[in-house]
């Protein structure tokens, strides 16, 4: 069974400062990561996802997120926070490469930002 | 564009009323999804259809019924046995086989008055 941990459930950075949005994963198998956006009564967005390969992996927005593997992490970081960076974020595990399609969520981090 | 469609945005049931929710994407994807998100929850599976005339239950099936007689539609119904229906659902689909992740609709607020 796979699981996903998003530490803290809310975040406050200021404008221009760095956006760190943790992520810790459970996966029997190696996982296929990925991390979604939400904006207030919208849909979700990837912004990036990990499947095999580099484990620097660069997103939409300026966002990128790093695999380690020996930590079962995946933090999502941004160097300078911008006011459009408001929003829900979603981290999701799964192992799809294994013929499972399902992601599982974890339960969002929402990021604020401070002007 | 291709993309995956939600109707009505917002939607009002009454006591003891079925609704029904549309989905459909003109992706070519095979897999459609249906999860229901509350506040402080995430999302959480309702339904799951990898091919079509064939679904499974997610984690909170109760209450719930869907139909996937077409690739391209998923509808989700709510029927008067869900107790406490007012969340926001979103419908998503991706296509099988592949690491591409989900594509989601812009979901559908649900309110019992």
């Amino acid at each position: 069974a796979q699981s996903v941990t998003q530490l803290g459930s809310h975040v406050s950075v200021s404008e221009g400062a760095l956006v760190l949005l943790r992520c810790n994963y459970s996966s029997s198998v190696p996982p296929y990561l990925f991390w979604y956006v939400q904006y207030p009564n919208q849909g979700l967005q990837l912004l990036l996802k990990y499947t095999t390969g580099a484990t620097l992996v660069k997103g939409i927005n300026g966002f990128e997120a790093e695999f380690k593997k020996s930590e079962t992490s995946f933090h999502l970081t941004k160097p300078s926070a911008h006011m459009s960076d408001a929003a829900e974020y979603f981290c999701a595990v799964s192992d799809l490469g294994f013929g499972n399609e399902k992601l599982t969520f974890g339960t969002g981090t929402r990021l604020t930002i401070i002007p | 564009d291709g993309g995956i469609t939600q109707s009505p945005k917002y939607l009002f049931r009454k006591e003891g009323q079925n609704v029904t929710l549309s989905c459909e994407q003109n992706l070519n994807h095979d897999a459609m999804y249906w999860y229901r998100q509350d506040p402080g929850q995430g999302l959480r599976l309702i339904y799951y259809s990898q091919i079509v005339n064939d679904f499974q239950k997610g984690d909170i099936a109760e209450g719930y019924s869907v139909s996937r007689e077409k690739k391209e539609s998923f509808p989700l119904t709510v029927t008067s046995a869900q107790k406490n229906p007012t969340a926001f659902y979103l419908c998503a689909s991706k296509k099988t086989g592949t690491g591409a992740g989900y594509t989601f609709g812009s979901g559908t607020r649900l309110t019992v008055v």
